[in-house]
């Protein structure tokens, strides 16, 4: 079964600073994963995926992803966060075979001041 | 819409009392899922619906929990004998299966919020 690791679970930024949130994975198989949004009062909604292929995967409003399948990790960055990224955000892995039901993370709290 | 819809929004209940959460998903989606989410914690699969075939209910946390599901369509959680634990926010998404290697991009509906006094 995978699990997801999320290591951050409250950031607090200005605007402007770089935002990087850390997703570590355990998963044995053909790994998919996810990162999903939910800003204030909206529904979670997908951010960016990867499942195969340039393991820099790039996203909505300026979001990208890197895999590094030696590090099990899928961490999000942004170079420069704005007030509205202010938002909870998931991480999520599945895969093939019958895990593809995806196992999410706790989340990340994210706040950026204006 | 054309998004995934929930019903109630919220709902407080009283201990004991069973409850009924539904879930419209979006028209042509053949896979459905329910999860739970805590004050503070992740998402926790409870459920899954795909077409005809029987559900994986290995996330249900116990027999008061169970689900159902019309063909492609509608789905209700039911909740018997509601617990103060049982209290969480409650979210449905829906997917299109069209690998079945692969996990789905879902599309969550905006969940109902349970308290149970």
């Amino acid at each position: 079964a995978q699990s997801v690791s999320q290591h951050n679970h409250h950031v607090i930024l200005s605007e402007a600073a770089s935002l990087e949130l850390g997703c570590n994975y355990s998963y044995g198989g053909t790994v998919n994963l996810f990162w999903y949004v939910q800003y204030p009062g909206q529904h979670l909604q997908l951010l960016l995926k990867y499942f195969s292929g340039d393991p820099l995967v790039k996203g909505i409003k300026g979001f990208e992803a890197e895999f590094i399948k030696s590090k099990f990790s899928f961490n999000l960055r942004k170079p420069s966060v704005q007030w509205s990224d202010t938002a909870e955000y998931f991480c999520a892995v599945g895969g093939s075979g019958g895990s593809y039901i995806p196992t999410f993370g706790r989340g990340t709290s994210l706040i950026v001041h204006p | 819409g054309a998004g995934v819809s929930q019903s109630p929004s919220n709902k407080v209940t009283e201990k004991g009392k069973d409850v009924e959460l539904r879930c419209d998903p979006i028209s042509g989606h053949t896979a459905l899922y329910w999860y739970r989410q805590r004050l503070g914690q992740g998402l926790e699969f409870l459920i899954y619906f795909q077409g005809n075939s029987a559900p994986d209910k290995s996330g249900l946390p116990s027999d008061r929990f169970s689900a159902e599901r019309t063909g492609e369509s509608v789905s209700t959680l039911t909740i018997q004998r509601t617990q103060q634990e049982d209290s969480a926010v409650y979210l449905c998404a829906s997917s299109l299966r069209r690998d079945p290697n692969r996990s789905d991009t879902q599309y969550f509906g905006p969940g109902t919020r349970l308290t149970v006094l």
